[in-house]
């Protein structure tokens, strides 16, 4: 069964919307959690480490204030694409590793459509 | 910074065998991935091999690994047309905990 829980799996909203992405890991705490973008057709990009209790690591590139990360708690991370417009449609995808140096599994990822 | 290639499309018939490439550059490259994404959704992950193994199996899978080259390959033994979907190789530095840096995905489509 999975084992990171992603909600909402779905969010059509309009532009300028703030939308908050949730990622849990069941049964098991992720005192780091990757968040990641596909674009339709492509490969998956790294945008940020979230780090429970500090401040997220962002990949080159990557706005901190426009893509928040709360990683408030060990079985919970979240994102929030603040002011969100067409550009920001994609699909978000988190992961976590288990344990230690054990491979990442991932959510079943958010799709993002902002008209 | 790492590269990660892969083919993008590869077809085959149902029961043959499937055998998926990548190349990577980081030769500091110490886990290497494979996962499975099926349309819409998230990743699965299907085998890991450590860089110090040339080969895993796992099932109908088994994966190969020449270090001296940089190249790794999935092959899926008697391909069934649930095995449709992109695959992605991914290298990571030290295990889990760190990053993932992914291949640009190979769609394979298993054909009657």
């Amino acid at each position: 069964g999975a084992v990171v829980s992603q909600h909402p799996s779905w969010v059509i909203c309009k532009s300028g919307t703030s939308v908050k992405i949730e990622c849990r890991s069941l049964d098991f705490q992720a005192t780091t959690m990757f968040w990641y973008r596909q674009f339709p057709k492509q490969s998956l990009m790294l945008m940020a480490t979230s780090n429970e209790g500090s401040k997220a690591t962002y990949e080159q590139g990557v706005e901190k204030d426009k893509f928040l990360i709360n990683h408030a708690s060990l079985t919970l991370s979240t994102l929030t694409v603040t002011s969100a417009h067409p550009e920001d449609s994609s699909f978000y995808i988190c992961s976590a590793p288990t344990q230690g140096n054990q491979p990442q599994h991932f959510g079943d990822g958010t799709r993002l459509s902002i008209l | 910074g790492e590269d990660v290639e892969q083919s993008l499309f590869l077809s085959v018939r149902e029961g043959d065998s499937s055998v998926i490439n990548c190349t990577y550059t980081d030769s500091s490259s110490t886990y290497l991935y494979w996962y499975k994404q099926e349309p819409g959704a998230g990743l699965q992950l299907l085998t890991y091999i450590f860089s110090n193994m040339d080969m895993k199996q796992d099932q109908r899978l088994t994966v190969l690994l020449n270090k001296k080259d940089k190249h790794l390959s999935l092959r899926i033994a008697d391909t069934q047309t649930g095995d449709s979907a992109i695959y992605f190789c991914a290298e990571s530095l030290t295990g889990g905990g760190n990053k993932l840096t992914f291949g640009t995905g190979t769609q394979l489509k298993v054909e009657l």
